[in-house]
């Protein structure tokens, strides 16, 4: 199986700062991953995929990039609402699997 | 619009075979291209990726759980289904089901279900 790993496990960021995070796959997944983004008690939602495309919906102020094993989301001014957990899935092939997560919470 | 809802018991005894339904709407299962997944969340844990069915019936398990797991679909109820057998108080989740595209992303979640595994 693919292992997807994040980093950092949380960050504190105030409203208005880039908040960048990290996904790291353990080997080489051409452009196949995803975000998601979560809030306390409510299901994941699709914020990119395909490395970099921006699900329908989504502000952009959220991007995506990388390639490979190494991959950022960047959030480039962060809003109150974007105060949640993020996951990165790889979506190359089965099983999919998620990274543990990054909580980005108020500083 | 799309939706998708999860069903099933809210608790279950240790050893026991958890059946969990998702109806979805708004699209059909026979859509090409298109499939149904499910994905757990262990209490205050990360996301956990169990199953997938496609419109064409390929499924395919989680590695860790493939020996307990079995999806299936009946299209004309617009219902998928995930069986876990031998469940153990670890299991105890909130299960997720999500809609799949071809190029595996899950575009459409359902709001969740929380199972406890105890006796």
């Amino acid at each position: 199986d693919i292992q997807m790993t994040q980093s950092p496990s949380s960050v504190s960021a105030s409203v208005g700062d880039r908040v960048t995070i990290t996904c790291r796959a353990s080997e080489g997944i051409s452009r196949w991953l995803a975000w998601y983004q979560q809030k306390p008690g409510k299901a994941p939602n699709l914020l990119i995929y395909a490395a970099s495309s921006l699900q329908s919906g989504v502000p952009s102020r959220f991007s995506g990039s990388g390639s490979g094993t190494d991959f950022t989301l960047t959030i480039s001014s962060l809003q109150p609402e974007d105060f949640a957990t993020y996951y990165c899935q790889q979506t190359n092939s089965f099983p999919l699997t998620f990274g543990p997560g990054t909580k980005v919470d108020i500083k | 619009q799309v939706t998708l809802k999860e069903s099933g018991p809210v608790l279950v005894k240790p050893t026991e075979t958890l059946t969990l339904t998702c109806t979805v709407s708004g699209f059909s299962l026979r859509d090409s291209g298109l499939g149904v997944n499910w994905i757990r969340q262990p209490p205050g844990k990360a996301l956990e990726w169990l199953a997938h069915i496609f419109s064409n019936g390929e499924k395919s398990y989680s590695t860790s759980l493939k020996s307990r797991l079995t999806i299936s679909k009946d299209n004309s109820k617009s219902q998928v289904v995930l069986s876990m057998t031998n469940v153990d108080p670890v299991d105890t989740a909130t299960y997720y089901c999500a809609r799949i595209r071809g190029d595996y992303r899950s575009d459409f979640w359902g709001q969740g279900t929380l199972v406890t595994v105890s006796s």
